[in-house]
């Protein structure tokens, strides 16, 4: 069953623009991360958030976190074309089942050169 | 390092045959796992390992076996291939699944005519 859910679900923008995802998911966590997939490849790790952190920076990443709200965003700031691609949220519960990272539908980002 | 190794990239199996998905990794991960990947679906947990010996199922199993001989290899088994199988197949590992992100394989793409 789907845990985390992204919106929008695809998502249009000018290079230079900045972009924002949005995570909702449903149970307490322990943590949340965020992956990207360009087309026909794997999965690349950018950021895991822990439940009891708000925000948090990587490079031209920020994501923030509000576990009243259970949702999470992934802004992209100053997008070029190469960031085109697939982005997931996953969460890991904080219960028993937690083994387990769920994964979200996904929002495709297209950047437009 | 090579990171997560997965082959073959491409299978097209005949219904009912049997086929071994390999999955490798060179990081001295201890979890591992298999998830499959569908249109609209997102990515789903087939098996997981925490570590050599020790496997669980995750919440798409049937139809699927893995072994965990050793801690490098955790290969996924299709016991009589369904064209319901057909996926792009990702193995992804971590060193602890509590608090780091995943890395995943390239994926395999396989169709079951």
């Amino acid at each position: 069953s789907q845990q985390g859910e992204e919106d929008p679900q695809a998502l249009s923008i000018q290079e230079g623009e900045n972009a924002t995802m949005n995570c909702s998911y449903k149970t307490s966590i322990n943590n949340l991360q965020w992956y990207r997939q360009n087309s026909g490849r794997g999965l690349v790790h950018l950021i895991l958030i822990r439940s009891n952190e708000r925000e948090k920076h990587s490079g031209r990443l920020r994501v923030t976190l509000d576990t009243s709200k259970k949702s999470s965003s992934l802004l992209i700031t100053a997008s070029r074309a190469a960031d085109t691609a697939s982005y997931f949220c996953a969460t890991r519960d904080s219960g028993g089942s937690n083994y387990k990272l769920t994964f979200g539908k996904g929002t495709l980002l297209t950047v437009n050169p | 390092n090579a990171g997560v190794t997965q082959t073959p990239k491409f299978q097209v199996l005949k219904t009912g045959q049997s086929m071994t998905l390999q999955c490798a990794q060179d990081m001295n991960h201890e979890y591992m796992s298999w998830y499959r990947q569908d249109p609209g679906m997102g990515l789903r947990l087939i098996h997981y390992s925490v570590g050599a010996g020790i496997t669980d199922q995750g919440e798409v199993p049937n139809g699927y076996n893995v072994s965990r001989s050793t801690t490098e290899d955790f290969p996924l088994r299709l016991l009589s291939a369904a064209p319901s199988q057909t996926s792009v197949y990702f193995c992804a590992s971590s060193y602890d699944w509590r608090v780091d992100g995943y890395t995943f394989g390239s994926g395999t793409r396989l169709t079951v005519v």
